[in-house]
């Protein structure tokens, strides 16, 4: 039963630049939410995708946008980078939305130099 | 603004004692709450959920919710030096219409043999 997976691990990209990263969720999962995380912090919510729409958004900018495919696959984009985008990128997969238990990829860090 | 409060630690027990994790919440209609474990340099795991009211209890693992108090704990028994991790408290309020995951910054537990 494969987990959920992320690509790539590390990332290093300079500042204004434009980085996409991507996200598979574990199997029989249908919904995938996006976070960011900086150290010695607690996750942060970017959005969720169900069905291929956002079905919510946190409190992140329209640099950051996302998608997702038929295959229940992610991509988050970040547009513009900045210093402050430099953190771990989580993706989570549940099933049916919002109010169901999330699993963890292994996470991207995204370093903006 | 929604928080999720959390004592950042580090909390520190003797091998085989009981840890004692706690969260705090300010929207009082949040109705999932949610405990992870996350390593250092890891992305979270998923420990335990629960909706009610009460103790919910899952090998070592007890979480107890109190809903009028708005404060929800995570209790570790016969704590293991492999339990050293930081626990994330995670709620979902309500935001906009949709319901959110909001985290803690999480509580750095520290098992000492």
């Amino acid at each position: 039963d494969a987990g959920v997976t992320q690509s790539p691990t590390h990332l290093i990209k300079t500042r204004g630049q434009q980085v996409t990263l991507r996200c598979s969720p574990k199997s029989g999962h249908d919904t995938v939410s996006w976070y960011q995380q900086a150290l010695g912090q607690g996750p942060q919510f970017i959005f969720q995708y169900y069905e291929e729409e956002e079905r919510q958004r946190g409190n992140f900018p329209d640099r950051f946008s996302g998608h997702q495919f038929p295959n229940y696959s992610s991509e988050l984009n970040v547009n513009a980078l900045l210093l402050g985008d430099s953190a771990l990128y989580l993706c989570a997969s549940s099933f049916r939305g919002e109010d169901y238990e999330q699993y963890f990829g292994p996470g991207t860090r995204l370093t903006v130099t | 603004q929604k928080e999720v409060e959390q004592n950042s630690g580090p909390l520190s027990v003797p091998e085989g004692a009981i840890a004692s994790l706690n969260c705090t919440y300010s929207d009082r209609g949040s109705q999932s709450f949610f405990w992870y474990r996350q390593y250092s340099g890891k992305s979270p795991e998923l420990i335990m959920s629960i909706y009610s009211n009460g103790d919910k209890e899952d090998g070592r693992f007890t979480a107890q919710l109190n809903k009028a108090s708005q404060y929800v704990s995570l209790l570790i028994r016969d704590s293991q030096p492999s339990d050293s991790a930081t626990y994330l408290c995670a709620v979902n309020m309500l935001s906009g219409g949709s319901y959110i995951p909001t985290f803690g910054r999480g509580t750095s537990l520290i098992v000492h043999p």
